[in-house]
Order: structure tokens, then sequence, then C-alpha cells
């Protein structure tokens, strides 16, 4: 079976903060995604990343950040962390391919004080 | 451009009784389409995936999804609902030229004893 590890289930910050939060797949996937998931809004893309080094912007880009240096992991950075980050964020890797489906982690909820 | 519409936010069914979530897409291109649990506090877990092959799916957990082409349609069925089936369900579109995925609004199912 796939396995997304998110690096924390639960996580507090403070404004102004650096934030960083940590996606790892053990099945070579090329693709890895980040969302965040607001009541209402669904699942909105932030970054995703079809390759090493390799990044694009999704639907909701401003005020975040990622890397990925090594194809297993795929971080996502909040710059200076803000009140209106707070939400549960999700990452997702798949198989290059779009009748691959994305394989999802259990989540980081992140709240900003 | 691909969108998916989840009718209805809530559901309700009584526990044994048919579960039916309709999602409708749109494409410009023949779509790739996915189902989704996400049970409270964790990630989001295939269902089952139309890929063009059979139109009739069958997924995990008794599900089973048909694609109306002429309907632009994949909604999703379980003829007999289990307490365990509570949970929120996403419907997703997909292409063959691009990585993402794109998600409905979701729908939350809620069984009744």
């Amino acid at each position: 079976d796939v396995k997304v590890t998110q690096s924390s289930r639960y996580l507090v910050k403070r404004t102004g903060e650096k934030v960083f939060l940590e996606c790892v797949q053990d099945m070579d996937h090329e693709n890895m995604f980040w969302y965040r998931q607001d009541p209402g809004l669904g699942l909105r893309l932030i970054y995703f990343s079809y390759d090493v080094k390799m990044k694009e912007k999704g639907d909701i880009p401003e005020g975040y950040s990622v890397s990925r240096e090594k194809k297993e992991r795929f971080s996502l950075i909040l710059e200076s962390a803000s009140t209106n980050q707070t939400s549960m964020y999700l990452c997702a890797s798949k198989v290059q391919g779009g009748n691959q489906p994305q394989h999802f982690g259990d989540g980081t909820r992140l709240s900003i004080l | 451009a691909q969108s998916v519409t989840q009718l209805g936010s809530h559901v309700s069914v009584s526990e044994g009784a048919l579960v039916l979530l309709r999602c409708n897409y749109s494409s410009s291109v023949p779509p790739y389409l996915f189902w989704y649990v996400q049970y409270p506090n964790q990630g989001l877990q295939l269902l089952l995936k139309y890929t063009s092959a059979a139109t009739l799916v069958k997924g995990i957990n008794g599900f089973e999804a048909e694609f109306k082409k002429s309907e632009t349609s994949f909604h999703l069925t379980k003829p007999s609902a289990h307490m365990s089936d509570a949970a929120e369900y996403f419907c997703a579109v997909g292409r063959s030229n691009d990585y993402k995925l794109s998600f409905g609004a979701g729908t939350t199912v809620t069984v009744r004893a």
C-alpha cells in the first residue's frame, strides 16, 4: 500500500512565525501536491510538484512556498504565518499520468494564534 | 477547464437504506473520475475510479458508481447504508494531459439508526 506520511497531525504556531509542513511518500511517485481544506470550501490546491526540484502554483499559492529536493519529500512553507492560514493541510502523491489517483496523508491541522 | 458539482452538501439516510450521492462534471476532453471518502480527522481515501473501461465501477466498502457520458454524471451508490458509512465524500475529475484533479465541494453523509 502507498504510504503518505505528514510529519505532524496537530500543530500550533504564532503569527509571524515561519512554519514548515513536511510530507514523505514511500512509493517513488513523481507527482506531489499540497492542499488546504476549509469547511464549505472543499480542497484547494496550493502548490504541486511534478518532479524533483520542479514546482507549480496551484489555485491559492499566496503566502506559501514549497521545496522538493528529494523525490520522496515535499515541504510546504508558510513564510510568515497569519491567522487566516489556520486550516487542515493535506499532502498527496501519485504516479505520473492523468488516470492515476492521488494518495493522501492523514493531514495536519494547523492553528495560527 | 474542468469542474465538478456535487449536489447536496448534506445527505441523511437510515441504516439499511440506499445511499445516493450525485456528481456532475464538465470537461472538454474525456475525463478520469474518482470518488474519495474522508472520515473525521483523516485524509482522503480512494473509493473507486473510472478510467474509460467499464462504465459501472465497483469500489471498496460496497460502493459503486456509474459513468453516464450523456448526462455528464458519475453518481455514487450503495444499496444498504451502514453506520460506518458516515463520512464526507468527494468527487474529483482529472484529464490525461493534466497532473491535477478538480474536486467537488463534498457531501457529508449522516446515517440514522
